[in-house]
């Protein structure tokens, strides 16, 4: 199976760097995406292919992935920022995965 | 406008079938593959299965293999998805996302979802 590892919760203060990590074996060898999502609201796609922003979301999120780890990074947090994260990715014979999520916390 | 355009709320009786579909506008449909996802209340969203809307092809979570169905309509541009036998552990918000369809693309736009309650 594939599966996808988040911690529940990390808390950042205005104005400073939130990493959000994301661990799975498969994650060596497939993208990672990220999702934001606000509550009463559908899921938003922040980060695909691994570190490619779509259009429209703001440069302070960024996102990698090396050794089963992909990271979402979000730099100069703002209050507006605050929301569940969901990592995602695909496995030929499982399909899509989605982590845990975290919730965000903005103090 | 892009946008997905999901049927409205679903009430069910345990063994019920129910039938969500999701209206795509603003884009070309045949282009991209469609997802269905669902989320329980405080939970994480669960992956049910995709449709290629330009060939038809399909795939389904092993979970859901034999109880889910998905279609299309393209005349119509939108996306059908069944789900039978039901439980109230079925109960969830139902969410149709948009996949241009290439390796580690993601779901770029999703329907406002659709909540089906399974009780008694």
């Amino acid at each position: 199976s594939h599966e996808l590892t988040q911690p529940p919760s990390v808390s950042v203060s205005p104005g400073r760097t939130a990493i959000i990590t994301c661990s799975g074996v498969k994650l060596d060898h497939n993208y990672a995406c990220w999702y934001q999502q606000k509550p009463g609201q559908s899921p938003v796609l922040v980060i695909y292919q691994d570190d490619k922003r779509p259009s429209g979301i703001p440069e302070r999120f960024s996102g990698s992935n090396s050794r089963n780890t992909a990271t979402l990074t979000i730099s100069g947090t703002q209050a507006v920022d605050e929301a569940d994260y969901y990592c995602q990715s695909w496995d030929s014979s499982t399909g899509v995965v989605f982590g845990g999520g975290t919730k965000l916390t903005v103090l | 406008q892009v946008q997905l355009v999901q049927s409205g709320a679903e009430v069910k009786k345990p063994g019920a079938s129910v039938k969500v579909s999701c209206k795509a506008s603003g884009y070309t449909f045949t282009r991209y593959a469609m997802h269905w996802v669902r989320q329980a209340p405080g939970q994480r969203p669960e992956w049910m299965g995709r449709i290629n809307a330009g060939n038809d092809n399909t795939k389904y979570s092993q979970k859901f293999q034999g109880r889910v169905t998905i279609t299309k309509d393209t005349s119509a541009s939108t996306v059908y998805m069944q789900l039978s036998s039901l439980r109230s552990e079925d109960t969830a918000v139902y969410y149709c996302a948009r996949d241009p369809d290439y390796r580690g693309s993601g779901m770029n736009l999703w329907g406002q979802g659709t909540t089906v309650t399974v009780s008694s």
